[in-house]
Order: structure tokens, then sequence, then C-alpha cells
């Protein structure tokens, strides 16, 4: 499985935006970029994913380098909701059913922590 | 909002003792994921199900633990017999297509 590598916290005052690093050196052509997020005592929630252009939905914005070799996640205006550890990881298209690899491997991920 | 369930959310119980933890996926789901959580491990995946069929259990301790989904609303991880290591929160998923949603998780401890 292809890495991702993100910093391990993060911190950010409420309302302003947010970025969220990750990179994937080692991504395939084939890899879909997707983003999960865990808020404290609950399971990891969908976010957002992306194969080569940007995308944007009502959680977040995900920017995808030219190169496909790292993303960022953006929260556009954080609030103390959005406090959790954030998952970037990379899924195969390829492989597996005809919706590709469906397995994801979640690494440590970077806890984001709003200030008030 | 269809939401993934899983019962029970807390489960205390002694060494030895069989464990059932149960998941209802999203209607209309065709695959299910079992993941257990721990802070030295973090999530790993146990094992996953498309259409009811087992296609991958390679995370899961084959000795003590299985899994198996008796209907399309209904998923099973048990563990028989359950030991102070197995203490973690495992969680279900479903998905249509490479998507995961979540359940809030079973919180097990082995005492």
């Amino acid at each position: 499985d292809a890495k991702t590598t993100q910093p391990n916290s993060m911190e950010s005052n409420e309302e302003e935006p947010v970025h969220l690093p990750c990179n994937h050196s080692t991504i395939s052509g084939t890899d879909y970029i997707h983003w999960y997020r865990q808020l404290p005592s609950q399971g990891p929630e969908y976010v957002i994913h992306g194969l080569t252009s940007n995308v944007n939905n009502r959680m977040a914005s995900l920017a995808i380098a030219e190169d496909r070799k790292s993303s960022t996640l953006i929260l556009h205006r954080a609030t103390l909701r959005d406090a959790a550890v954030y998952y970037c990881i990379l899924r195969d298209r390829k492989g597996g059913s005809n919706f590709g690899n469906e397995k994801l491997t979640f690494g440590t991920g970077t806890r984001l922590t709003i200030i008030p | 909002d269809a939401r993934v369930t899983q019962t029970p959310r807390h489960k205390v119980t002694e060494m030895g003792q069989e464990v059932t933890m149960r998941c209802q996926p999203i209607l209309g789901h065709n695959t299910v994921f079992w993941y257990r959580q721990t802070m030295m491990q973090g999530l790993e995946l146990l094992a996953y199900f498309r259409n009811r069929a087992p296609l991958d259990d390679s995370g899961m301790p084959k000795d003590r633990f299985s899994a198996e989904m008796p209907d399309a609303t209904l998923a099973t991880l048990k563990i028989q017999p359950s030991e102070p290591r197995d203490s973690a929160v495992y969680f279900c998923a479903s998905g249509p297509s490479g998507t995961q949603y979540f359940g809030p998780g079973t919180r097990l401890l082995v005492l």
C-alpha cells in the first residue's frame, strides 16, 4: 500500500481556515486520495476524496498537487466541532471489485485542535 | 439520515467468556467491514464482506475470532474465548462503492 505522511498535530483558531497537509510521494496513478476524520468517542467519518482534480463538498475542499505527490484538506472556517483526528488515505481504484480495492489502511493521522 | 448501528455500545466481560458484537449496515450497502481500534495499534481492519461473502479476514486472529453475515441486515463478530488483549473499540462500517460509513463502535473491556 502506498504510504501517506501527515503532521502528528496542528492547532487553529476558531472561525479561521485550516489547511491540513498530506504527503504521498509514492502514489500510483490508480490511487484515490481519501480523507476521513474521527471526532472524540466516535467512529471515523468520510470527509472527501479525489483523484486528480480539486474537489469541494459541504464539509471541505481537497486540493491535489499537479504531480499528485501531496494534497491538502481545507476547512474553510473551522469550528470547535471540527476538532478531530484527520486521516489521509490512499485507496487503489484497481483490484478487488468493480469499485477497486475497497480496503482502507488508516495511519496515525493529524490531531487538529481548535482554539476558541 | 441512514446510519450504521452497533450493539452493544459497551461490554465488560471476564476472560474466557464469549463476546458477540452486532452490526446493522445501512440498507442497500453491499460491503461491510469490521475494524478494531486501540491506542497502541490504531485502527486495524479485521475482516470485510461483499454481498455477505467474506472477502478478506487476514487481519483477524483466526483461532478465537469469527465474523459472519447471516443476512444482509446483520453482521456479527464473535470472540471465543475472550482475552484481556482483546480490549478495544470495535467498529463496523458499510459502504456502497469505496466510501465507508462507520458505526459508533462497541467498547469492549475484557477483565
